[in-house]
């Protein structure tokens, strides 16, 4: 079975524009939730969706988006890029059936801002 | 809200030798605990999870953790380290009802084991 996908893996941008992240969970996962990885403030939740709603979203700010399509796929969008936006961002699968599962995490997307 | 601390930012240990990593969580409801590992350049894999059940986990590579309530840890440990082990660890937390699909990471240990 085939794992998360990201891509791409690694985007360079300049501050102001916008960005796309796409993310493919592993087929059957309805579940698909995102992280920002710095060195500074570690790991944080960004934001999760299922059946195309966004269920539980993290303290970001509104520049910060997402959304999910009918075949689980999804993709975050970045506007107004600011240096501090420069991370990795990862997203993860899981089954989303009411419960706490697992979740399988893509390689990430390398994201530098100049 | 939960929050995890990971009481080592870095653990140098030699190879063959035990280790345990440290992670203490604090939630106001019962939650459920995860340590995934990431090597240079790549995503998370999870190395062991507790959902419910035992309190001692078992999960891939020789690693384990105990799931203790009282203290709210969730220490994960290996009897005999590999060079390969050097990576970072972290410990996540997710709550469930309202808050299925979010974790919440401690700020991880970086593991060096030496030759």
């Amino acid at each position: 079975k085939a794992g998360v996908t990201q891509t791409p893996r690694y985007l360079i941008k300049t501050r102001g524009q916008q960005v796309t992240l796409s993310c493919s969970p592993i087929s059957g996962h309805r579940s698909v939730s995102w992280y920002q990885q710095t060195p500074g403030q570690g790991l944080q939740f960004l934001f999760e969706y299922f059946s195309e709603t966004q269920r539980n979203k993290g303290n970001f700010p509104g520049r910060f988006s997402g959304r999910q399509f009918s075949n689980s796929r999804s993709e975050m969008n970045v506007s107004t890029l600011e240096l501090g936006d420069s991370a990795l961002y990862l997203c993860a699968s899981s089954l989303g059936q009411g419960r706490v599962d697992e979740q399988f995490f893509g390689p990430g997307t390398r994201l530098t801002v100049l | 809200a939960q929050s995890v601390t990971q009481l080592d930012s870095q653990v140098p240990v030699f190879e063959e030798a035990p280790v345990e990593l440290r992670c203490n969580y604090s939630s106001s409801v019962s939650v459920y605990l995860f340590w995934y590992v990431q090597y240079p350049n790549q995503g998370l894999q999870l190395l062991l999870k507790y959902l419910s059940g035992s309190t001692l986990v078992k999960g891939i590579n020789g690693f384990e953790a105990e799931f203790n309530k009282s203290q709210t840890s969730f220490h994960l440990r290996k009897p005999s380290v590999h060079i390969s082990d050097t990576a970072e660890y972290f410990c996540a937390v997710e709550a469930g009802g309202t808050s299925y699909g979010k974790l919440t990471f401690g700020q991880g240990t970086i593991l060096t084991v030496h030759p």
